[in-house]
């Protein structure tokens, strides 16, 4: 049981270039989310779901784009990086039944775009 | 909407003493209410949570919680800090009657002095 796993750990990408953050987990859970973690501003709510094919978003979602085909994953897409979402990404997903549970973070993705 | 307020960035605590981590939330409803940890270069771990029941909440590694509805507070607490509890805490809220994913507060670093 893995849990929650993101790919890569680290990346650096030039300004204008593209790629996506994976995220799997193994945990049959219906939420995943995506969140940024930025110094002094704790984490920020990119994009969720709440099951394969349903997908919203948070409170920072410009320049994200996400896909939910299966319960598994859920990739987080950068069109085109800029240096303001250098940042490190986490993946969390979570059981919502019996009136919800706590999250299940994957270890996280440092990106900087130079 | 649902907010959380971490009042202080640091808290600086002797080892063997107890400490308290403050958090305030606001949601429209009924609250979920999480603590979580994160130690360096790592994702977030969960301590605890309160759904419902009673107010005093026990978590993970000695810590715990109070819940207090009046003054819209889940203040986290421990006896006897130890020096390996230094780390970087997080308040989260989620609204028990809502679609939105969980909402951190921006952290407040807890450092146990030996």
């Amino acid at each position: 049981n893995a849990g929650v796993t993101q790919t890569p750990k680290f990346q650096v990408l030039k300004t204008g270039q593209s790629m996506t953050l994976q995220c799997a987990q193994d945990m049959n859970h219906e939420y995943m989310s995506w969140y940024r973690q930025d110094p002094g501003m704790g984490l920020r709510l990119i994009h969720y779901s709440v099951g394969a094919g349903i997908t919203d978003q948070g409170e920072v979602p410009n320049g994200y784009n996400v896909s939910r085909s299966t319960t598994e994953d859920f990739p987080l897409r950068l069109l085109s990086a800029a240096p303001s979402q250098t940042s490190v990404y986490f993946c969390a997903s979570s059981y919502e039944g019996q009136g919800g549970d706590g999250y299940t973070f994957g270890s996280g993705t440092r990106l900087t775009v130079v | 909407a649902q907010s959380v307020a971490q009042p202080e960035d640091q808290v600086n605590v002797a080892e063997g003493n107890p400490l308290t981590v403050k958090c305030t939330y606001s949601v429209s409803g009924n609250p979920y209410l999480f603590w979580y940890v994160q130690y360096p270069n790592r994702g977030l771990q969960f301590l605890l949570k309160y759904i419902t029941g009673d107010n005093l909440v026990k978590g993970s590694y000695g810590f715990e919680a109070e819940f207090n509805k009046s003054q819209t507070s889940f203040h986290l607490k421990k006896p006897s800090a130890l020096v390996s509890d230094s780390a970087l805490y997080f308040c989260a809220v989620r609204d028990l009657g809502g679609a939105d994913g969980l909402t951190f507060g921006k952290g407040t670093h807890l450092i146990i002095q030996p």
